[in-house]
């Protein structure tokens, strides 16, 4: 069974341009959650779509907003890009939503803001 | 609010050797705690899920073990290899806000 992916792997960006990013979960699952990855702060939750509805979000701003489709598959965006936003963005899937299920973890998309 | 903790924030052991990483987490009231690992550059792989009314999970040379009420988790690593070396992070549910809340992160390295 494939994992998840993300596309792209690596990009580039100017400040000020805005990003999408994409998910493609394990086939039969159904949520999916995107986080943050930097040195400074760790791992950050950014939200979680189950069933195209968004379930859960973090604490960001509205320059950072998500959508799922009805495969499942999951894009971010974020818009007005700054400096701080250089991050590794991971997505996770999990069969369902709700706490006990375990999620699967996709490589990643480096994001650099120059 | 959750705050979850590791220490150490790094380790390094000879190869064999057995050793244990800590999680501690500020807030009992969680719905799950899960293990990952992650390489350099990469994303994360579960290692175990425990969940809140299980004590324990055992998966090959890896064993963790969770305390709810004194807010810790535990991981075992056996007979370590180089193979090992990865940063690894554990995760909790929070049950009031139903995110996962990951900790900071302890880098091993076992060395040949």
């Amino acid at each position: 069974k494939a994992g998840v992916t993300q596309t792209p792997r690596y990009l580039i960006k100017t400040r000020g341009q805005q990003v999408t990013l994409s998910c493609s979960p394990i086939s039969g699952h159904r949520s999916v959650s995107w986080y943050q990855q930097t040195p400074g702060q760790g791992l950050q939750f950014l939200f979680e779509y189950f069933s195209e509805t968004q379930r859960n979000k973090g604490n960001f701003p509205g320059r950072f907003s998500g959508r799922q489709f009805s495969n499942s598959r999951s894009e971010m965006n974020v818009s007005t890009l700054e400096l701080g936003d250089s991050a590794l963005y991971l997505c996770a899937s999990s069969l369902s939503a709700g706490s006990s299920y375990e999620q699967y973890f996709g490589p990643g998309t480096r994001l650099t803001v120059t | 609010k959750q705050e979850v903790t590791q220490i150490p924030a790094a380790l390094s052991v000879p190869e064999g050797e057995n050793l244990v990483l800590n999680c501690s987490f500020t807030d009992s009231a969680i719905y799950n705690l899960q293990w990952f690992r992650q390489d350099p550059g990469k994303g994360l792989t579960s290692l175990l899920l425990i969940q809140s009314s299980q004590r324990e999970q055992t998966s090959g040379r890896l064993n963790a073990s969770l305390d709810k009420s004194s807010g810790r988790s535990t991981l075992y690593i056996a007979a370590s290899q180089p193979g090992d070396s990865a940063t690894y992070l554990c995760a909790v549910v929070d049950s009031g806000t139903y995110k996962y809340i990951f900790g900071t992160g302890t880098r091993l390295k076992v060395l040949a």
